[in-house]
């Protein structure tokens, strides 16, 4: 079955990377996720990874996939207060499969 | 602007009172879907709708009802809502059921 499993928090300094993980079990998973979600808000598409790629990088983001050990990370580089969100990492084979998110928290 | 929207952003109702949250996306996607989110359990599906007229159970479904009669519309409906049916709702629209676009959310209390 599908299951994805991410840490609940993760509390950084402002200036610092953030890096949240997340493993999944369904290895036939074509594109993985990752969305923001803001307080009070809906999800955000942050940035996605096709199955065949080890890396992504958009500014800011870097996607790592390890596909061996079914597992997908999320780098932030310099840190922000504006970072401050829950982050859910997603699996898509048939429909999109959420972790229960991670709270990022980003200290002054 | 291409978009999600979903109505009522909040509503307030109670047991029994039968209720719909409508959810309409102008990006023309053939894939719509609804997730309810709660604290500690992320978000779970309820139903997806493939295209018009067609639409299927997601991982929660018991308790909800969908219809899909026009591409930009899949509203939720609640016949006899129940307490533990409060929750944040959302509503997702894409191309093939890959990368979805997220609707505001429709935050639901039943008493």
């Amino acid at each position: 079955g599908e299951d994805v499993e991410q840490s609940l928090f993760l509390s950084v300094r402002e200036g610092d990377s953030s890096v949240i993980n997340c493993t999944y079990t369904d290895s036939s998973s074509t594109y993985l996720y990752w969305y923001k979600q803001e307080p009070g808000a809906g999800l955000q598409l942050l940035t996605y990874i096709f199955s065949n790629m080890d890396m992504k990088q958009d500014q800011r983001l870097t996607v790592l996939l390890n596909k061996k050990d079914k597992h997908l990370s999320l780098r932030i580089a310099d840190t922000q207060t504006g970072d401050s969100a829950i982050y859910f990492c997603a699996e898509s084979i048939r429909q999109l499969t959420f972790g229960k998110g991670t709270k990022l928290s980003v200290i002054p | 602007e291409a978009q999600v929207t979903q109505n009522p952003r909040y509503l307030i109702t109670v047991t029994g009172k039968k209720l719909t949250v409508t959810c309409s996306q102008n990006m023309n996607h053939e894939y719509m879907s609804w997730y309810r989110q709660d604290p500690g359990l992320g978000l779970r599906q309820i139903y997806y709708s493939m295209n018009v007229e067609v639409t299927d159970k997601g991982d929660v479904p018991e308790g909800y009802k969908v219809s899909r009669k026009e591409k930009r519309n899949f509203p939720l409906i609640l016949e006899s809502p129940s307490p533990n049916q409060t929750s944040l709702y959302f509503c997702a629209s894409s191309w093939g059921g890959a990368t979805q676009y997220f609707g505001p959310g429709t935050r639901l209390t039943v008493l």
